[in-house]
């Protein structure tokens, strides 16, 4: 059974801080990795994707993969209200086009005024 | 305009009730996925389809069913063997290796 965890939160960080989300993964073989961000009674949305061990940034956003540990996070720079969300980590199990992506349950983050 | 449409936004069904959820493509996309997502969960797979007149069963496909009859368009029926269909649906598509969401289907059994 292919699985993926997160912490369920909520998350709490004062506005400016850095959030940090993590999430870890059991098929070793996994090669793609993906965030997604929900809002509250809204989609997912994508926000970033990693497929190579180390940092990716994009704005204030950096994902973080350690293919060895099995562990990529997602770190919100600077985070403001209106990124108070649910965050999703999905992987793609496999190397081939059409595999069934995993999710984690979601971490919910409250960022306060 | 690329993107996934679900149609309707919010939809009512009565006990013993059939009803059907749209889910279009207009990104060339040959895989599609349905989801269903209860109050403070997760996403749970439903069914799939890779191509075209094939689809397969997710996690959770008891009383539901779907159909692949033109690669745009994966709709989902929920049937009166579902005995707890209030959630959020949400349809996906799938290029190379990323998935995108429709907006969502709010089903409400009344």
């Amino acid at each position: 059974q292919k699985e993926v965890e997160q912490n369920s939160g909520p998350l709490s960080v004062p506005e400016g801080a850095i959030a940090s989300l993590n999430c870890t993964y059991s098929d070793r073989g996994s090669q793609s990795f993906f965030w997604y961000r929900q809002y509250s009674g809204k989609s997912p949305e994508l926000i970033m994707s990693i497929y190579s061990n180390g940092d990716k940034e994009d704005g204030r956003f950096t994902a973080q993969l350690n293919k060895a540990s099995q562990y990529v996070s997602l770190l919100i720079r600077d985070s403001q209200p209106s990124d108070s969300a649910t965050y999703l980590c999905a992987v793609n199990p496999e190397d081939n086009y059409g595999q069934n992506f995993v999710f984690g349950p979601g971490t919910r983050l409250s960022v306060l005024p | 305009d690329g993107g996934i449409t679900q149609s309707p936004k919010y939809l009512f069904r009565k006990e013993g009730q059939n009803v059907t959820l749209s889910c279009e493509q207009n990104l060339n996309h040959d895989a599609m996925y349905w989801y269903r997502q209860d109050p403070g969960q997760g996403l749970r797979l439903i069914y799939y389809s890779q191509i075209v007149n094939d689809f397969q069963k997710g996690d959770i496909a008891e009383g539901y069913s779907v159909s692949r009859e033109k690669k745009e368009s994966f709709p989902l029926t929920v049937t009166s063997a579902q005995k707890n269909p209030t959630a959020f649906y949400l349809c996906a598509s799938q290029g190379t290796d990323t998935q995108y969401f429709g907006p969502g289907t709010r089903l409400t059994v009344l």
